[in-house]
């Protein structure tokens, strides 16, 4: 059981905007950064978006990312099949005094 | 953009203790630029914070392993390491060494290595 809270899947047809949400508490997403991890199959993570919704070079403008209170969105617009991975959320927690993640949300382009 | 390369067994029998290097290139671990972090996603699974070091030698362990684990620098090889004992089929899994910034994002991630347990 993760502390923070993903949909096990989301899914969407090309060109169609999709949302991952991230759900936490004051400990974590509510009083820290949160952060998004894009993983293909086989590959290692990579860092999607930082502090919210910053996007390191390189990343599009389609992902964009969002908080309200203790929990967390990723916004995918404009899908695109090669979009199709797992992604994270990651915050650091105050309570565990250490960095906990979501258990991931698996993007089907359909 | 740092590079990170993780190097250890494959197979390592239950009660044992798990060793593995992390080299690091493009920046040097005595820095300051980054923590030096180890992250783990079992076969199929979502990933699990392990922890991180400081240059200066400061840790922070997960709660769930701090018993068990331990992490240092060798600034000689410009590598850092993580020891994990009392393995069980449990500890079964992919072990990343990444980087981590003062603000607590991961940047870069080494491809990762797969560690089984068993006898």
């Amino acid at each position: 059981q993760s502390v923070l809270t993903q949909p096990p899947s989301v899914s969407g047809t090309p060109g169609q905007t999709v949302t991952i949400s991230c759900s936490g508490g004051f400990s974590n997403i509510g009083g820290n950064l949160v952060n998004w991890y894009q993983q293909f199959p086989g590959t290692a993570p990579k860092l999607l978006i930082y502090r919210y919704n910053q996007r390191p070079s390189g990343v599009p403008d389609r992902f964009s990312g969002s908080k309200s209170v203790t929990s967390a969105s990723l916004a995918i617009s404009g899908l695109q099949s090669e979009d199709e991975a797992d992604y994270y959320c990651a915050s650091w927690d105050d309570t565990l005094r250490g960095e906990v993640f979501g258990g991931g949300t698996k993007l089907t382009v359909l | 953009q740092v590079q990170l390369q993780e190097s250890g067994p494959g197979l390592v029998k239950p009660s044992e203790t798990l060793s593995l290097t992390c080299t690091v290139s493009g920046d040097s671990v005595t820095s300051g630029s980054f923590y030096w972090s180890w992250i783990r996603q079992p076969p199929g699974k979502g990933l699990e914070y392990i922890g991180y070091l400081s240059y200066s030698g400061s840790t922070n362990y997960n709660p769930s392993l701090r018993s068990r684990v331990a992490m240092s620098i060798d600034a000689s090889k410009n590598q850092f390491s993580l020891r994990l004992s009392s393995l069980t089929a449990a500890d079964t899994a992919i072990y990343y060494c990444a980087s981590l910034t003062q603000d607590l994002w991961f940047p870069d991630w080494g491809q990762g290595t797969l560690v089984t347990v068993s006898s």
